[in-house]
């Protein structure tokens, strides 16, 4: 089945520092990945809609500037946590859709769980 | 607007006992329903899912049925296991747009 790599899985950084998660479709193309914010007590949030080749669209409230997302290829999207402060600390996880199968699902990654000191 | 409304958890049950998480849902659309489960510390994944009215997705002993007159999708298990404690996401789409979940419910199984 479709599987999408998220890396790191865990990241501890100091504030101030910036931090790059990958998210890679394995064996499927995808056009469209989605960035996911996890708060505590379980609700996600959409953070981003990361196009192959465009400027990612983000969600109302979300800094563009602090949350940077490229997505260079049809396989793989990054999110940088720029200047990254304690309470950017999350559970940050990505998804995507498979380009071949239109409608179906999104296919998530195991997340990232970063933690600023 | 889309919006999901799950049950409040967390939901805590016996190994063995009958499951029901109750799911409704108000869309612009047609939307698609979908259930993602999440483990302790992974990503989300795909239980079951059902694109139409009175559709039955079923997965893993798991079920749940897209009620378009009560707009619910209500997720059910006879029998549950040790093994199935873990967030539980409803979630619907329409069309290409990305999904609009619920806040998931929390369920703990005890041996």
């Amino acid at each position: 089945g479709a599987v999408v790599s998220q890396h790191p899985s865990w990241v501890i950084c100091k504030s101030g520092t910036s931090v790059k998660i990958e998210c890679r479709s394995l064996d499927f193309q995808a056009t469209t990945m989605f960035w996911y914010r996890q708060f505590p007590k379980q609700s996600l949030m959409l953070m981003a809609t990361s196009n192959e080749g465009s400027k990612a669209t983000y969600e109302q409230g979300v800094e563009k500037d602090k949350f940077l997302i490229n997505h260079a290829s049809l396989t793989l999207s990054t999110l940088t946590v720029t200047s990254a402060h304690p309470e950017d600390s999350s559970f940050y996880i990505c998804s995507a859709r498979d380009r071949a199968r239109g409608v179906d699902p999104l296919h998530f990654g195991n997340g990232t769980r970063l933690t600023v000191t | 607007g889309n919006s999901v409304t799950q049950m409040e958890g967390p939901v805590t049950l016996s190994e063995e006992a009958f499951l029901t998480i109750n799911c409704t849902y108000t869309a612009t659309g047609y939307p698609s329903l979908f259930w993602y489960v999440q483990y302790p510390g992974e990503g989300l994944q795909l239980l079951l899912k059902a694109t139409k009215a009175d559709d039955k997705g079923s997965n893993k002993g798991f079920e749940a049925t897209y009620r378009k007159e009560t707009t619910s999708f209500h997720l059910e298990k006879g029998s549950v296991q040790v093994s199935d404690s873990a967030v539980y996401f409803c979630a619907l789409s329409v069309g290409y747009s990305t999904l609009t979940f619920g806040k998931g419910t929390m369920l703990l199984v005890s041996p």
